[in-house]
């Protein structure tokens, strides 16, 4: 199994401003991906975060409002860029092999 | 666009009782079929992993069923505990890879002492 670690836990911003969320894995994993759960839906797949390159955005998702950092097997970053009350959700990055390991997930409020 | 759909979308349920959730899934393309047990403010925690039509897994007093030719699962819990509130997601796996979830909007749970 992998422990995963995400910071911050929480966070209220104002509209406009970015916030880069930090997610740390106790083990090197291959993969590494990023959902959000916005209020009343589904967790939903953001992008892959490739080591090493780009990564690859889910219909939906670009790179320029999300930019995604995977420098090592371990960790990742993900940054929500000119937020609106709309990115307002809870953001988790996994990882893991055939079983997916979650973080325990950043609460973002954009008010 | 694949629907991953649960039900029912929240439960309460008395403290020994049994209860049951269902996940709908698409039956072409079928990898994997996953729950998971959602506690606030904690991370998703992997219940099952399920590959092959007629699956059952069990954990304790919880298991799960996996019909993959009409695309359903279910969840089971014997003789419910109130630690055992919780949102129990299932989620999809297509592909030939367990890497992308797609995921239904989840079961909340909730057990009454």
């Amino acid at each position: 199994s992998a422990v995963i670690s995400q910071k911050p836990s929480r966070d209220i911003c104002q509209r406009g401003t970015s916030l880069t969320i930090q997610c740390q894995v106790d083990s090197q994993v291959t993969m590494m991906f990023w959902y959000r759960q916005q209020p009343g839906q589904s967790l939903t797949l953001i992008a892959t975060a490739n080591q090493g390159s780009e990564a690859t955005y889910e219909s939906g998702f670009v790179i320029d409002k999300f930019p995604i950092s995977r420098p090592n097997l371990t960790f990742s970053t993900l940054t929500v860029s000119n937020m609106s009350p709309e990115d307002s959700s809870i953001y988790l990055c996994s990882g893991g092999g055939e079983t997916q390991y979650f973080g325990p997930g950043t609460r973002l409020l954009v008010l | 666009i694949l629907n991953v759909e649960q039900s029912p979308q929240s439960l309460h349920v008395q403290e020994g009782d049994s209860t049951n959730f269902t996940c709908s899934f698409p039956s072409s393309n079928f990898y994997a079929l996953h729950w998971y047990r959602w506690e606030t403010a904690k991370s998703p925690e992997a219940l099952f992993v399920m590959t092959l039509n007629g699956d059952e897994k069990k954990k304790g007093r919880i298991s799960a069923t996996l019909n993959t030719k009409e695309g359903y699962s279910y969840l089971y819990i014997k003789g419910s505990q109130p630690e055992d509130s919780a949102t129990y997601l299932c989620a999809f796996a297509s592909g030939g890879s367990n890497y992308k979830l797609t995921f239904g909007k989840g079961t909340l749970l909730t057990v009454n002492p």
